[in-house]
């Protein structure tokens, strides 16, 4: 079955990177596409961003342009979420979903158990 | 950016009662509309894509409707597990976005 493991809770102080990992399992990993999304505390879903593992081509989010980079390592089935210059207002737990099929690329599907990223000094 | 508005923003209703959630983008989307629940402290779980499609496993009380700009989520008999905070996210362009979230309780 499709699993998502992510790196486990970051504390990190303003101005600061973070890296949140997602680990994939059950799946053929190149063959699916991978979102990011997070949520603030008592907020809803806000989408950041895409990669494609086989090609490693990205698609971001306006709003994070120029902060975050997503990455893959195929030979661990891994993605990569790093999110640099960190504010308050990135306090949030962040999510990594793989998409619904290669068709519905767009729909993300399985979720990971998301990694809480606090932010603060 | 495609606006998603969502109403209601929660609704309160008994066992067995038929609720219906809506969603308006603010440009055409096609069917390009998936429905999401998230309960307290969980990741979201995909219930409907393109706009009625049935996700595997998931109950067929839950049923989705629309195209265009105007869509619907139905859940026909209410249970005590359906507790949670349902999101429609539109897939038709980037970035991709999400209602506000509707939480549904039991009265």
């Amino acid at each position: 079955q499709v699993q998502l493991v992510q790196s486990g809770a970051e504390v990190k102080k303003p101005g600061a990177s973070v890296k949140v990992s997602c680990k994939a399992s059950g799946y053929t990993f190149t063959s699916y596409y991978m979102h990011w999304v997070r949520q603030a505390p008592g907020q809803g879903l806000e989408w950041m961003g895409i990669i494609n593992p086989s090609g490693d081509t990205t698609s971001y989010a306006q709003k994070f342009q120029g902060r975050v980079t997503m990455t893959r390592d195929t030979s661990t089935s891994t993605v990569y979420m790093e999110l640099s210059s960190l504010k308050s207002e990135d306090t949030a737990v962040y999510y990594c979903a793989r998409s619904l099929s290669r068709s519905q690329w767009l729909a993300p599907c399985h979720w990971g158990q998301g990694t809480l990223v606090t932010v603060s000094s | 950016d495609i606006q998603m508005t969502q109403s209601p923003s929660s609704l309160s209703a008994s066992v067995g009662d038929r609720v219906t959630i809506t969603c308006q983008a603010n440009q055409d989307i096609s069917n390009y509309l998936n429905w999401y629940q998230q309960k307290p402290g969980k990741a979201p779980e995909l219930l409907i894509y393109d706009a009625s499609n049935l996700e595997t496993g998931v109950p067929s009380r839950f049923s989705g409707s629309g195209s265009g700009t105007d869509f619907s989520f139905t859940i026909s008999s209410l249970q005590p597990e359906d507790i949670a905070t349902y999101y429609c996210q539109q897939s038709d362009d980037f970035p991709l976005t999400f209602g506000g979230g509707t939480k549904v309780e039991i009265k």
